[in-house]
């Protein structure tokens, strides 16, 4: 089945950004989504189809995809961004067509 | 409001079953497809399993072999997850989760607060 990597871990300073890889062979040519889980929370999308945001997510919240890693950035980062994130995409071929990241914990310093 | 909820979770012992549902109210429930989520303690998202809006369509995790059955009855807006032959590792919080598109499209834009499930002896 399909296999998404993500860095464990992202540390950064409030006010600068924060960049969260999410790599896969050839997740260019696939639509990768990106949610938030804060602890004891549901997930919540940020970024779907590779760069779009759910109405109510701050355009701090950015998205890009190509070749082997999509990655979400995170602009002027603030302490309520500390959080799990987590990219998804849908692979239609597969026999496990969902599949999740492995997640990244980002700490605001 | 717009929420899903779920319940049915609980304690089982390894070798049972549980019948998992999740309410959907303030969305039309039939015009979008559906899909359970786990998360073990302290672990990543896990999809279990999806279904099309009509129901006409299952997809479903290769990991499970055939123990789980996702299922809907729109007329209710009911999402449900027949699980037997529960194993230790099946242990997980249960979300279900709505579908963000029109059409299928396999991100999911709503979750429910999520139902515990735990195995064990």
């Amino acid at each position: 089945s399909y296999v998404l990597t993500q860095p464990p871990s992202v540390s950064v300073a409030p006010g600068k950004t924060a960049r969260i890889t999410c790599g896969g062979n050839n997740i260019g040519s696939k639509s990768v989504h990106w949610y938030q889980q804060k602890p004891g929370q549901a997930p919540v999308l940020v970024i779907y189809y590779d760069s779009d945001r759910p109405s109510g997510i701050p355009e701090r919240f950015s998205g890009s995809n190509s070749g082997n890693t999509a990655t979400l950035t995170i602009s002027r980062v603030e302490a309520g961004d500390e959080a799990d994130y987590y990219c998804q995409v849908w692979d239609r071929s597969s026999d496990h067509p969902g599949v999740f990241g492995t997640g990244t914990k980002v700490t605001v310093l | 409001e717009v929420q899903l909820v779920e319940s049915g979770g609980g304690l089982v012992q390894p070798g049972g079953s549980l019948r998992l549902s999740c309410a959907a109210s303030g969305v039309t429930f039939s015009s979008h497809a559906m899909s359970w989520v786990r998360q073990a303690p302290g672990k990543g998202l896990e999809w279990v399993s999806g279904i099309s809006g009509n129901g006409g369509s299952t997809y479903d995790a290769d990991s499970l072999k055939g123990r789980f059955t996702i299922s809907r009855d729109n007329s209710k807006s009911t999402l449900y997850l027949q699980m037997n032959s529960l194993r230790v590792e099946d242990t997980a919080v249960y979300y279900c989760a709505k579908d963000g598109g029109s059409g299928p499209s396999w991100f999911f834009d709503l979750w429910g607060r999520g139902t515990l499930v735990t195995v064990s002896s």
